[in-house]
């Protein structure tokens, strides 16, 4: 079964950075599109950022300039790079995935941007 | 960016009864739209895709329908499990957007 696991969120200050992953099974993250996606407690879902198969990546306007987003095909991992947290990121984070006409969804990892 | 309106916002109904969710795109997306259930502290449940097939493992009272800029989730015979959040997700750009949400409750 195809399965994507997210990790690496945690309680971080304003102003500090986080690096989340989401390890791949059953599935190459390199041969996908890959998304991040969030959800904010209490709020909807909300898309942060996309890399395509061929490397092409896209932020919302939310979070452009503070994350990155980025894979390691030898370890069929992604990432999300955040710098300059604020407190209105915290949010639990999922990755996602293009699957043939479907889509392909973690667990989820937590976020919270407090002092 | 294609807007996602979604109605209602909430819906009440008892078991038993047929629950018809709406999802109207800002703009045409064929068909590239999902639906999704979510519970309290879960990730959303993927239920259909690309309009109208049920993912794997999803009970066929779910159903989808539509294209273009309107679509419907409809739950024939709603049962306990399926008192939960449901949203609709446009897939047809890169930025993807999501309906506000429909809270389906206990009446």
């Amino acid at each position: 079964e195809v399965q994507l696991v997210e990790s690496g969120g945690g309680l971080v200050q304003p102003g500090g950075s986080l690096r989340l992953s989401c390890a791949a099974s059953r599935f190459t993250v390199s041969d996908n599109y890959m998304s991040w996606v969030r959800q904010a407690p209490g709020k909807g879902l909300e898309w942060v950022s996309i890399i395509y198969s061929g490397g092409s990546t896209y932020n919302a306007d939310s979070v452009k300039g503070r994350f990155s987003i980025s894979r390691d095909n030898s370890k069929n991992t992604l990432y999300l790079q955040m710098n300059s947290l604020r407190a209105e990121d915290t949010a639990v984070y999922y990755c996602a995935s293009g699957f043939g006409d479907s889509l392909k969804w973690g667990q989820g990892t937590r976020v919270t941007v407090s002092s | 960016d294609i807007q996602m309106t979604q109605s209602p916002s909430t819906l009440s109904a008892s078991v038993g009864d047929r629950v018809t969710i709406t999802c109207r795109p800002s703009q045409s997306i064929s068909n590239w739209l999902a639906w999704y259930q979510q519970k309290p502290g879960k990730a959303p449940k993927l239920l259909i895709y690309k309009a109208s097939s049920l993912e794997s493992g999803v009970p066929s009272r779910f159903s989808g329908s539509g294209s273009g800029t309107e679509f419907t989730l409809t739950i024939s015979g709603l049962q306990p499990d399926d008192f939960a959040t449901y949203y609709c997700q446009q897939y047809h750009t890169y930025l993807w957007t999501f309906g506000q949400g429909t809270k389906v409750e206990i009446k």
